[in-house]
């Protein structure tokens, strides 16, 4: 089935950091969504991304829909402790409900 | 608003056995999914439905079978458990209109099968 390629799959920063991460696909999608999931709960939205080019904030995290599509990324900037968790990337193709995951990069942040 | 709810949280099985893990939406979401979520593999599309009647198999259905009476509920069954079906078990729920708003996620079932 399809792939989505996130990387790195995992990341030990320091407080204070800022990160980035990143996700690609041979394949073009029309929606790019960025998830959080904490220890022992179910990933909730972050970002949604809907056009080629978009950029769109949510507090210290900024996210990007690739100009080819077939791309996208996520920055947390001054990273605390609460930003722990994993990141997955999840993209839609045409009008399927059906999402795509990426396995996910794995945030600690020391403090 | 409660979201998804999924039940039990935690749950051990013994090979053979067979249980339904529960979910349910309060959000009249029509589309409706079950993943099962192992360390470092990200999250495996079970079974989905579309709509009340309507299921398809994802990525990964043998061993499992799931039902849609109603739009709220979508049991997920596990018949003869095996230990490769030990992981966590995510449901989720979405709709679209012109837009599409993504999933929303029940807090997992975490499943044990010794």
């Amino acid at each position: 089935g399809q792939q989505l390629n996130q990387s790195p799959q995992s990341m030990f920063i320091q407080e204070g950091e800022d990160v980035s991460m990143n996700c690609t696909s041979s394949s073009i999608f029309n929606t790019w969504l960025w998830y959080k999931q904490e220890p022992g709960e179910g990933p909730v939205l972050l970002i949604a991304l809907y056009k080629a080019g978009e950029l769109t904030s949510n507090g210290r995290l900024t996210a990007q829909f690739g100009i080819t599509r077939k791309d996208s990324f996520l920055n947390i900037s001054a990273s605390i402790p609460s930003d722990v968790g994993i990141y997955f990337c999840a993209g839609r193709q045409g009008g399927s409900e059906k999402l795509v995951f990426g396995k996910g990069t794995k945030l600690t942040v020391n403090p | 608003n409660a979201g998804v709810t999924q039940t039990p949280k935690f749950r051990i099985l013994k090979i053979g056995q067979s249980m339904t893990l529960q979910c349910a939406q309060d959000m009249n979401h029509n589309y409706m999914y079950w993943y099962r979520q192992d360390p470092g593999m990200g999250l495996k599309l079970i079974y989905y439905s579309v709509g009340a009647g309507i299921t398809d198999k994802g990525e990964v259905p043998n061993g499992y079978n799931v039902s849609r009476s109603t739009t709220e509920d979508f049991p997920l069954r596990l018949e003869l458990a095996a230990p490769s079906q030990t992981s966590v078990y995510f449901c989720a729920s979405s709709y679209s209109d012109t837009n599409f708003y993504g999933y929303t996620f029940g807090s997992g079932t975490r499943l044990t099968v010794v």
